[in-house]
C-alpha cells in the first residue's frame, strides 16, 4: 500500500533535548511538508521541500530543522531552541505534475509531549 | 498572501439533519480550494477539491461544496449527517506557483453529532 508513515506515534522529550520525527513516503512524490497542529490554530507550515537536497522555511521554522537527502524521507528535528514544542506534528507530500494543483496526502501524525 | 476563515469553531447537529460548514478565503487570483476531514489523533483525509469548472463539487462520504467567487466562499454541505461524520473539518486554499505549491489552512470546525 502506498502512503506516508510517521514514527513514532507518541514521543516524549525532556526539556533541553533535541528529538527527530520520522516521515517516509512511498508515493514517489516530489514535495514534502511538515505542519504543526495546536488546538484552535489549524495547521501551520514549518518546513517544506520541493526536491531532494533543497528545502524552505515555512511560517514557523524557528527551533526546527530538516533534511532531505532522499526523495522518500523528510525527517524533522525539534531542537531545544523551540520554546513550546508540545504539539501534534503532521507530514504531507504532493505529486508535482506541473499541470494542476494536486492534493496533499497526509501521514497519521506524531504527538510530541515535552515533560 | 492567501488566508482562510472558518467562522464556526464548533457545530452540533442531530443525526440525519443537514449540515453546512462555512469557509471564506482571501486570494488575489483563482484559488485552489480543498476540504479535509480529521478524526481525533489522525491525519487529514481529502473530502473534495475545486480547481476550475463546475462550481458545485462532489466529494467522498456524500459531501459537496459550492464555490462562490462573488462571496469568496467555499461552503461544505451534506444533506443528512451520520454519527461517523463527527470529526474536525479544515478548509484550505492553495497558491499554484510552479515549484512552490503551498496550502493555507483555516482553524477548523469541530462537528459533534447528537442522536
Amino acid at each position: 500500500d502506498g502512503g506516508i508513515t510517521q514514527s513514532p506515534k507518541y514521543l516524549f522529550r525532556k526539556e533541553g533535548q533535541n528529538v527527530t520525527l520520522s516521515c517516509e513516503q512511498n508515493l514517489n512524490h516530489d514535495a514534502m511538508y511538515w505542519y504543526r497542529q495546536d488546538p484552535g490554530q489549524g495547521l501551520r507550515l514549518i518546513y517544506y521541500s520541493q526536491i531532494v537536497n533543497d528545502f524552505q522555511k515555512g511560517d514557523i521554522a524557528e527551533g526546527y530543522s530538516v533534511s532531505r537527502e532522499k526523495k522518500e524521507s523528510f525527517p524533522l528535528t525539534v531542537t531545544s531552541a523551540q520554546k513550546n514544542p508540545t504539539a501534534f506534528y503532521l507530514c504531507a507530500s504532493i505529486a508535482k505534475t506541473g499541470q494542476a494543483y494536486n492534493e496533499q496526502f497526509f501521514g497519521p501524525g506524531t504527538r510530541l509531549t515535552v515533560l | 498572501a492567501q488566508s482562510v476563515t472558518q467562522p464556526d469553531i464548533h457545530i452540533t447537529v442531530s443525526e440525519g439533519a443537514s449540515l453546512e460548514l462555512r469557509c471564506n478565503y482571501s486570494y488575489g487570483a483563482t484559488p485552489y480550494l480543498f476540504w479535509y476531514v480529521q478524526s481525533p489523533g489522525q491525519g487529514l483525509q481529502l473530502l473534495l477539491k475545486y480547481f476550475s469548472g463546475d462550481t458545485l463539487v462532489q466529494g467522498i462520504k456524500g459531501f459537496e461544496a459550492e464555490f462562490k467567487r462573488s462571496q469568496s466562499s467555499f461552503n461544505l454541505r451534506k444533506p443528512s449527517v451520520h454519527w461517523s461524520d463527527a470529526a474536525e473539518y479544515f478548509c484550505a486554499v492553495g497558491a499554484f506557483n510552479f515549484g512552490n505549491e503551498k496550502l493555507t489552512f483555516g482553524t477548523g470546525t469541530r462537528l459533534t453529532i447528537i442522536p
